[in-house]
């Protein structure tokens, strides 16, 4: 459960949708996790599916797992500026938490 | 506001130097974790305590670093003899076991080591 993985950046148009996706390697993670930080601020939590989930939606986010490929992806749906942040993927492993390097999300207005 | 608080928000030090960072969890959570971010990464472990007990310690924790949680309530993490190295965001999470292990942070510590 050490090997997160995210592409580092995405930019979008105010109003589109983002989807940011993620690979995580540790196939026993009971619950994947999303989070949002803010320059210089704390990691806000999101998110989170169950593992035997395949989607979870709340709001305008919507988490689709793909347990096989041990694929995971947050859709945003009408971006908005206010959604320009970084956005970590993470997974459990005996308790503590994971993360990739996170994805530089851009919103354009 | 998730309700985890940390104290000071900044710190500036000089090499060799030693510092305390305070953690207050959420009340009810029984567990609380430290984590580490340097520029461009995610956080990384340091340690984790379940109520006043220390449960786990990552191979970053140095000799040079202590976390105490004396009373399973708030916590603390020490710094000693302090290295540019040991520069980044000091975070601060906690949960309650069994909830989903969803883990709440905290703003952070910034530590700059001059």
């Amino acid at each position: 459960g050490e090997d997160v993985e995210q592409s580092l950046f995405l930019s979008v148009r105010e109003g589109d949708s983002s989807v940011i996706n993620c690979t995580y390697t540790d196939s026993s993670s009971t619950y994947l996790y999303w989070y949002k930080q803010e320059p210089g601020a704390g990691l806000q939590l999101l998110t989170y599916i169950f593992s035997n989930m395949d989607m979870k939606q709340d709001q305008r986010l919507t988490v689709l797992l793909n347990k096989k490929d041990k694929h995971l992806s947050l859709r945003i749906a009408d971006t908005q500026t206010g959604d320009s942040a970084i956005y970590f993927c993470a997974e459990t492993a005996a308790g503590r938490l994971y993360f990739g390097r996170g994805t530089q999300l851009t919103v354009w207005p | 506001d998730t309700g985890v608080s940390q104290d000071p928000r900044h710190k500036i030090t000089k090499r060799g130097q030693n510092v305390t960072f305070r953690c207050d969890p959420i009340s009810e959570h029984n567990r609380l974790y430290w984590y580490r971010q340097t520029l461009g990464q995610g956080p990384e472990f340091l340690t984790y305590f379940q109520n006043e007990a220390q449960l786990e310690k990552s191979r970053l924790l140095s000799d040079r670093f202590s976390a105490e949680r004396p009373k399973g309530s708030f916590s603390t993490l020490e710094i000693q003899r302090t290295e540019q190295g040991d520069s980044a965001m000091y975070l601060c999470a906690s949960t309650l076991a069994g909830l989903a292990d969803t883990q709440y942070f905290g703003p952070g510590t910034r530590l700059t080591v001059l």
